[in-house]
């Protein structure tokens, strides 16, 4: 059974702080990885895809993927209140296969 | 941006009705799909759809049905609402093969009294 694991949280950082999200994933054959922001009451909205081992940047939000640890994080920089909401990590083998969600980490960044 | 419908957004519906939710999409993409989930919980997959004609059952059992008769249109039937229904329901699509990047649509969020 394929798995994404995400820790709960609540991650707390404070305003300006990096925050580091975690992901980790059991099917070795997984092609795509995601990062989808969802805040209270709304639908997911993808922050950065990533495809390669390595790191991925779009403005403040970096990407990192390991592949031969089955491990994608996303690192969010210069943190600011309105980062606060549950960050999804999402995984996929290609193809015509569906996405696999985790859980959710609930971020909360404080003034 | 993703072009992706929703209708309604809110619905309140007493047990027993029969109801559709609407999605609808102009992106052209080949897949689409149907997630639950409840407040604070992780998404559930119900359904999903390759194309025209083609639907299949999510990972998450569902007492609703889906049909897709139009590239553009991915509607889902409940053909007697009880309060178990209640929840949000998210609507998405992606490309074809390959295509796994999913747009997610604003959800509706039903209440069955």
């Amino acid at each position: 059974q394929k798995e994404v694991e995400q820790n709960s949280g609540p991650l707390s950082v404070p305003e300006g702080a990096i925050a580091s999200l975690n992901c980790t994933y059991s099917d070795r054959v997984s092609q795509s990885f995601f990062w989808y922001r969802q805040y209270s009451g709304k639908s997911p909205e993808l922050i950065m895809s990533i495809y390669s081992n390595g790191d991925k940047e779009d403005g403040r939000f970096t990407a990192q993927l390991n592949k031969a640890s089955q491990y994608v994080s996303l690192l969010i920089r210069d943190s600011q209140p309105s980062d606060s909401a549950t960050y999804l990590c999402a995984v996929s083998q290609g193809g015509y296969s569906t996405l696999t969600f985790g859980k959710g980490t609930m971020l909360l960044v404080s003034p | 941006e993703a072009d992706i419908y929703q209708t309604p957004r809110y619905l309140v519906i007493g047990t027993g009705k029969k109801i559709t939710l609407e999605c609808s999409q102009t992106m052209g993409h080949d897949k689409m799909y149907w997630y639950q989930q409840d407040p604070g919980m992780e998404l559930h997959l119900i359904h999903y759809s390759y194309g025209v004609n083609s639907t299949e059952k999510g990972d998450l059992s569902s007492e609703s049905t889906v049909s897709r008769i139009r590239t553009e249109h991915f509607p889902l039937t409940l053909e007697s609402a009880r309060p178990s229904h209640t929840s949000q329901y998210l609507c998405a699509s992606s490309e074809g093969y390959g295509g796994d990047t999913q747009y997610f649509g604003p959800g509706t969020r039903l209440t069955v009294l």
